[in-house]
């Protein structure tokens, strides 16, 4: 079946670390992968996604690289902030059949001062 | 431009209980969902709706009850309310739900107890 694995957290890192949370995929067909982002208190946000394998996505100093050899979408940024605490959740969109969003986990990140 | 509004932000209820929840959403999208959220399981989806007065079951759907009588709204409604059902609520909508590229825009969430 169609799955989504995240590493899991929490994940903590002092400021202007480097971040990586890992992602991988079971899916049949080619789906479009995202990453979506959960401050506290608030609804997920679509923060980038890819739609065929090698394309990068990127937002906010985020970047994501849809990897169809190692079926991975791994988060990555370079100096992560206090701001940057929240929890991720990697995701899986099948190009056919439409409608389905598969939704990994999630990961806690936090940042210190 | 509000976006995704759910009402309540709280509730606490007896096994037994009933109560619906109420999303609303004012960007005209044709596709809403419900989605239950719970610790280690991501987000799983309960009922979706592709348009006004259309309902879908989706991956969770026991228990749960759903109408769109009007495009911008979609209710969620609990009958008998169980503490299985403790969980936290996420209502989302889309343009559309055809394309793997069709991005989904999230409420703030409700959370429910179920004592």
């Amino acid at each position: 079946g169609n799955s989504v694995t995240q590493m899991e957290g929490p994940v903590t890192l002092s400021e202007e670390a480097f971040l990586t949370i890992n992602c991988t995929y079971t899916a049949t067909g080619y789906p479009s992968l995202f990453w979506y982002v959960q401050y506290p208190g608030e609804g997920l946000q679509l923060l980038l996604k890819a739609t065929k394998a090698d394309d990068k996505g990127s937002n906010k100093g985020f970047e994501a690289t849809y990897r169809k050899e190692t079926t991975s979408f791994h988060l990555e940024k370079g100096s992560v902030q206090v701001s940057d605490s929240a929890v991720y959740f990697c995701a899986l969109r099948l190009n056919t059949g439409g409608f389905k969003t598969i939704f990994g986990a999630g990961t806690r990140l936090f940042v210190k001062a | 431009n509000a976006g995704v509004t759910q009402t309540p932000k709280f509730r606490v209820l007896k096994t037994g209980q009933s109560m619906t929840l109420l999303c609303a959403q004012d960007m005209n999208h044709e596709y809403m969902y419900w989605y239950r959220q719970d610790p280690g399981m991501g987000l799983r989806l309960i009922h979706y709706s592709v348009g006004e007065g259309t309902t879908a079951k989706g991956e969770v759907p026991d228990g749960y009850n759903v109408s769109r009588l009007k495009k911008q709204n979609f209710l969620l409604g609990l009958e008998s309310a169980a503490p299985s059902q403790t969980s936290v609520y996420f209502c989302a909508s889309s343009y559309s739900g055809g394309g793997a590229t069709d991005t989904q825009y999230f409420g703030p969430g409700t959370r429910l107890t179920v004592l």
